[in-house]
């Protein structure tokens, strides 16, 4: 069966280090997103990319990075960590930009202390 | 920022009742979409509702869509301790490059 997986599933990181959270999909779609969710906020969308070689900037893009070589994958670096990236992160695909339904990966919980 | 905005915030129900949910939308949009986020997991798919459409069924789900006051409404009919969760809107804006939009959600509680 297709599925999306992100690894890790929980990360504790330091202040400046950088961290790359990894996406990887087998529906085969070409739409794939990021998105952060803390409490009081929802989800908010930091990044997505419609193909391969392309990217987009969301809502809430300082401080991240994406890149997309390949269908399949679509990691998240986190450049210099800080405090305010501790959250709940989560990837997402698609098989339309929005006129269909997007599946989701079960998260990575990280932790910048 | 949110375009959709979901209401009430937190819901607590007995089991058996129904539970409805409303959202909130401010832009002309594709369709609408519902999820369901159970604690600690990623969010899933329920129904999506098309800017076409009125009324959708799937199981004990309901949604209604009401594009001139730019408002949904979900109801889960006989509710069971299972459907604990987050649901969240996500509105797909007409402007077809455009991602989904998701709202912060309501937490529905069903107690048994």
């Amino acid at each position: 069966d297709a599925e999306i997986t992100q690894s890790p599933r929980h990360k504790i990181t330091e202040t400046g280090r950088q961290v790359t959270l990894a996406c990887h999909q087998t529906w085969n779609h070409n739409n794939m997103f990021w998105y952060r969710q803390d409490l009081g906020h929802g989800l908010r969308l930091i990044h997505y990319s419609y193909g391969v070689q392309d990217t987009n900037k969301g809502e809430v893009s300082d401080g991240y990075s994406v890149s997309r070589s390949n269908t399949e994958d679509l990691p998240l670096t986190l450049e210099s960590a800080a405090s305010s990236q501790t959250s709940v992160y989560f990837c997402a695909s698609s098989a339309s930009k929005g006129a269909r339904e997007q599946y989701f990966g079960p998260g990575t919980r990280l932790t910048v202390t | 920022s949110q375009q959709g905005e979901e209401d009430p915030q937190a819901l607590s129900i007995q089991e058996g009742e129904n539970a409805t949910m409303n959202c909130s939308y401010k832009t002309s949009i594709n369709n609408l979409q519902w999820y369901r986020q159970n604690s600690g997991r990623g969010l899933v798919h329920l129904i999506l509702i098309r800017s076409n459409e009125r009324e959708k069924h799937s199981g004990r789900l309901r949604v209604t869509l009401d594009t001139s006051k730019k408002s949904s409404s979900l109801l889960i009919t006989a509710s069971r301790a299972a459907d604990t969760a987050s649901y969240f809107c996500a509105t797909a804006p007409n402007s077809g490059n455009t991602p989904l939009v998701f709202g912060k959600g309501t937490r529905l509680s069903v107690i048994a």
